[in-house]
């Protein structure tokens, strides 16, 4: 089992450029996660999706977009990038526990 | 307004000694708390968690403590080794109908000396 897998691990981007971050689980878990991590911050909450078909805004949704591919699959996009985008993104998962798995992350860099 | 709060960024401890690690939250709602150690460049890992009817778990050198009327949980590691530097993140749920929402404190570097 891979677990929880994210692409690209980084990624640069410039000002208004857009992209998609990719993350998958093998583990047939139900719902899954999208986190940023900022210095000094912790994880912060951008979009979650308890079940395949649904998807709900976390704590810091603005300038994202995410999409429920399936069960294994959970993107976040950016449509236009910002400078204040420029973090650490990580992907989680779980079956029916508060105990989420975590991906090794994407860092991404906005100039 | 931070519900989870991990009010030191930095301990150091001596290999072999016991790391205290606190936490506190302020919502009332939370009934599940989580421990996750993250080393640098890799994704946080699960180590411990507690459920509000408790008010301790062990898993071998790992216990986390709930205070639950002052809101204030704990990680005890004993005894600690060269191999636990790394941060550690306090998280909390209300498990009812949150479908498993976390929420993280800031996270506190613990670096263990030999």
């Amino acid at each position: 089992n891979a677990g929880v897998t994210q692409t690209p691990k980084f990624q640069v981007l410039k000002t208004g450029q857009s992209m998609t971050l990719q993350c998958a689980q093998d583990m047939n878990h139900n719902s899954m996660y999208w986190y940023r991590q900022d210095p000094g911050m912790g994880l912060r909450l951008i979009y979650y999706s308890a079940s395949e078909g649904t998807t709900d805004k976390g704590e810091v949704p603005n300038g994202y977009n995410v999409s429920r591919l399936n069960k294994r699959e959970f993107s976040l996009r950016l449509e236009s990038a910002a400078p204040s985008q420029t973090s650490v993104y990580f992907c989680a998962s779980t079956r029916d526990s508060p105990e989420q798995f975590f991906g090794p992350g994407t860092r991404l860099t906005v100039l | 307004d931070q519900q989870v709060k991990q009010n030191s960024p930095s301990l150091s401890v001596q290999e072999g000694r016991i790391s205290i690690l606190n936490c506190d939250y302020t919502n009332s709602m939370f009934d599940y708390f989580l421990w996750y150690k993250k080393y640098p460049a890799e994704g946080p890992t699960f180590l411990i968690s507690i459920s509000s009817i408790k008010d301790k778990n062990e898993d071998g050198r790992f216990t986390v403590f709930l205070n639950k009327s002052a809101k204030h949980l704990s990680l005890h590691i004993v005894p600690s080794q060269p191999g636990d530097s790394a941060v550690y993140f306090c998280a909390a749920s209300a498990v009812r109908g949150s479908n498993y929402k976390l929420t993280f404190g800031k996270g506190t570097l613990l670096t263990v000396n030999p």
